[in-house]
């Protein structure tokens, strides 16, 4: 069964740094990842998709990367923004089966 | 605009009460989702549907149910046997055929029941 885990489970940066977060999963069988934005008390909205035979995908200051046969991928946000924070999650998807994980909530201080 | 509505934001509701969430989507998606969001957790699946008339049980369906006569509307009723109803639910679409299979997803219903 797939599992995704999103470390740290908590960020806090000054405005203006650059930053990684992280997200793995345990079956590298994947059709593809998605990366999504959530405000308290607020739906998903969808960053980045990457299928599984791609690389990368970058949107802005945003930049998803993928390693499929590591099972890992990373969201680069550059030159933060108070705007910014949020929590981001990442999710996978396989026949019919989407997995999330926790998310990663982001603090962007002025 | 095209999107994902539900509704209402917020809903309160008796124990040993039925109430059901409403899902309509105007993006032509033949798919749609019912996720339940807790604190802390990812998001996990209660039920999907990719063509009308037709649905799935997702991990956590016990407790739901769900209808697909219209492929606008996806609506989940929250039954009385629904042990720990009490969460944040989110609906998504997405298109199946030849697609990304990228999900779009509504602002969310947040159920209380006490």
């Amino acid at each position: 069964k797939q599992e995704v885990t999103q470390i740290p489970a908590a960020l806090s940066v000054p405005e203006g740094e650059n930053l990684v977060l992280n997200c793995s999963f345990t079956d590298s069988a994947i059709y593809n990842l998605q990366w999504f934005r959530q405000d308290p008390g607020k739906g998903l909205t969808s960053l980045l998709l990457i299928q599984s035979s791609q690389r990368e995908q970058t949107s802005g200051r945003l930049n998803a990367s993928l390693d499929k046969s590591s099972g890992r991928s990373t969201l680069y946000i550059a030159a933060s923004q108070p705007g910014d924070s949020a929590t981001y999650l990442c999710a996978v998807y396989n026949n019919n089966d989407m997995r999330f994980g926790a998310g990663t909530r982001l603090t962007v201080k002025p | 605009d095209g999107g994902i509505t539900q509704s209402p934001k917020y809903l309160f509701r008796k124990e040993g009460q039925n109430v059901t969430l409403s899902c309509e989507q105007n993006l032509n998606h033949d798919a749609m989702y019912w996720y339940r969001q807790d604190p802390g957790q990812g998001l996990r699946l209660i039920y999907y549907s990719q063509i009308v008339n037709d649905f799935q049980k997702g991990d956590i369906a016990e407790g739901y149910s769900v209808s697909r006569e219209k492929k606008e509307s996806f609506p989940l009723t929250v039954t009385s046997a629904q042990k720990n109803p009490t969460a944040f639910y989110l609906c998504a679409s997405s298109v199946t055929q030849g697609s990304s299979y990228e999900q779009y997803f509504g602002p969310g219903t947040r159920l209380t029941v006490t």
